[in-house]
């Protein structure tokens, strides 16, 4: 079954600062990568997704990047702000499901 | 178009009890998948119904079950609860099954339950 490791397990950037979360995946036929930002005591909420035919995909200060050869994707955060603060978790489907990373707890310092 | 929405949203029971969650999936949805989240355990998953044909299922003993009904909506069942499944229970809903073309997965608010 498809295992999706994420790195780091947690994170703390200065304010203004970037931030990088790094995942590989084991299924090479995954197509579809979404990254979900979760707010404490909140749903995870889809921010950005990148499909299997495009190598990166950005979104005001959020981009995500795929390397299929590899089978790595990154979400990167430029100019952190105070609101993104939050656990991030990446995703892969196989087999009719979503398997998710173990999670990445960001904290952006003021 | 209205959220995912679940009910109920909070919900205490007691050990060797049953326990009935419902999730309403995004109008039109016809995938509604569900997930077990606990501080330790991350988003683990429970199941995956697509017309109401369930097409995967997750490491969780037979205690765990579900079903979806002809208009999409999705229960899942605890039954003989254990203190060990206190945790808040997500469902999603997506046009297509995960691996299709345009597949994109929302979430719903969850529903707490703890076991006392």
């Amino acid at each position: 079954g498809e295992n999706v490791e994420q790195h780091p397990s947690t994170l703390s950037v200065q304010e203004g600062d970037s931030a990088v979360i790094k995942c590989t995946y084991s299924d090479s036929a995954s197509n579809y990568f979404p990254w979900y930002k979760q707010e404490l005591g909140k749903r995870p909420q889809l921010i950005i997704d990148i499909r299997s035919n495009v190598g990166e995909k950005k979104d005001q200060r959020i981009a995500v990047t795929l390397n299929k050869t590899a089978k790595h994707f990154s979400l990167h955060i430029t100019e952190t702000q105070p609101e993104d603060s939050a656990v991030y978790f990446c995703a892969a489907p196989n087999d009719y499901k979503l398997s998710f990373g173990a999670g990445t707890t960001v904290t952006v310092r003021a | 178009k209205a959220g995912v929405t679940q009910t109920p949203r909070y919900l205490i029971k007691t050990r060797g009890q049953q326990v009935t969650l419902s999730c309403s999936p995004i109008s039109g949805h016809r995938s509604v998948s569900w997930y077990q989240q606990t501080p330790g355990q991350g988003l683990q998953f429970l199941f995956e119904y697509f017309s109401e044909t369930q097409r995967n299922k997750g490491n969780f003993p037979g205690r765990f079950s579900g079903r979806q009904f002809s208009n999409s909506r999705s229960e899942m069942n605890v039954s003989t609860l254990e203190l060990g499944d206190s945790a808040l229970y997500l469902c999603a809903s997506s046009l297509d099954p995960p691996g299709s073309p345009y597949y994109e997965q929302y979430f719903g608010p969850g529903t707490r339950l703890t076991v006392t």
